[in-house]
């Protein structure tokens, strides 16, 4: 069966510090994979996806970037955190063959201070 | 682009009541309606989908939703709500051939005894 793994769990870091979060996929080839941000009390916004190594799609433009070195692992990076990057992050997975619906993993709650 | 709309934002209801989640949507091209629901510091997890064929789809859990083309709606739908359905909904929509997942801004379900 499938899995999906986030690591950290939780996350508290100063204004100005590097971040990476790290996202891997168990049980399956060639996912599309997924980071969304869940800010309190509001929707999931997509921020990167990625259909193969090494192909990133930004979906909104901010000091945020992503990586995918391997078919199963999504990296998500900051050179400087900003305060309103605190949030809930969580990547998600769906078959390469389609599209229909995303498996989410236990998220990372980001804390910047 | 496609949009979401989830009309509440919060739904109260006593234990062995009725509720309905509201959900519109937005495309001009043949889409797929999800629900996900989420727990508490934890990841969405699929709750129903309608691909196609009938329009009522049921989950495991005695929630159902009916898909409406007309009125472009996917209500969410439960006879008698449990304390244990207390959550967040998140209504979801994504075109038949692409990558993306549209989420709506969720609605919080409080099941009081």
């Amino acid at each position: 069966s499938q899995t999906i793994h986030q690591w950290p769990a939780t996350l508290v870091q100063p204004v100005g510090s590097p971040l990476s979060l790290e996202c891997t996929v168990e049980g399956t080839s060639n996912p599309n994979l997924y980071w969304y941000r869940q800010a309190a009390g509001r929707g999931l916004q997509l921020l990167f996806y990625s259909v193969g190594i090494g192909q990133i799609s930004s979906e909104v433009p901010q000091n945020l970037s992503a990586s995918r070195p391997q078919d199963r692992q999504f990296i998500l990076s900051s050179k400087k955190l900003l305060l309103s990057d605190s949030g809930f992050y969580l990547c998600a997975w769906t078959s390469g063959r389609s599209s229909y619906e995303q498996y989410f993993g236990p998220g990372t709650r980001l804390t910047v201070t | 682009a496609q949009s979401v709309t989830q009309l509440d934002s919060q739904v109260p209801v006593f234990e062995e009541a009725p509720v309905e989640l509201r959900c519109n949507y937005s495309s001009s091209v043949s889409v797929y309606l999800f629900w996900y629901v989420q727990y508490p510091n934890q990841g969405l997890q699929l709750l129903l989908k309608y691909l196609s064929g009938s329009t009522l789809v049921e989950s495991i859990n005695g929630f159902e939703a009916e898909f409406n083309k007309s009125q472009t709606s996917f209500h969410l739908r439960k006879p008698s709500v449990h304390i244990s359905d207390t959550a967040e909904y998140f209504c979801a929509v994504s075109d038949t051939g692409g990558f993306k997942t549209i989420f709506g801004a969720g609605t919080r379900l409080f099941v009081k005894a």
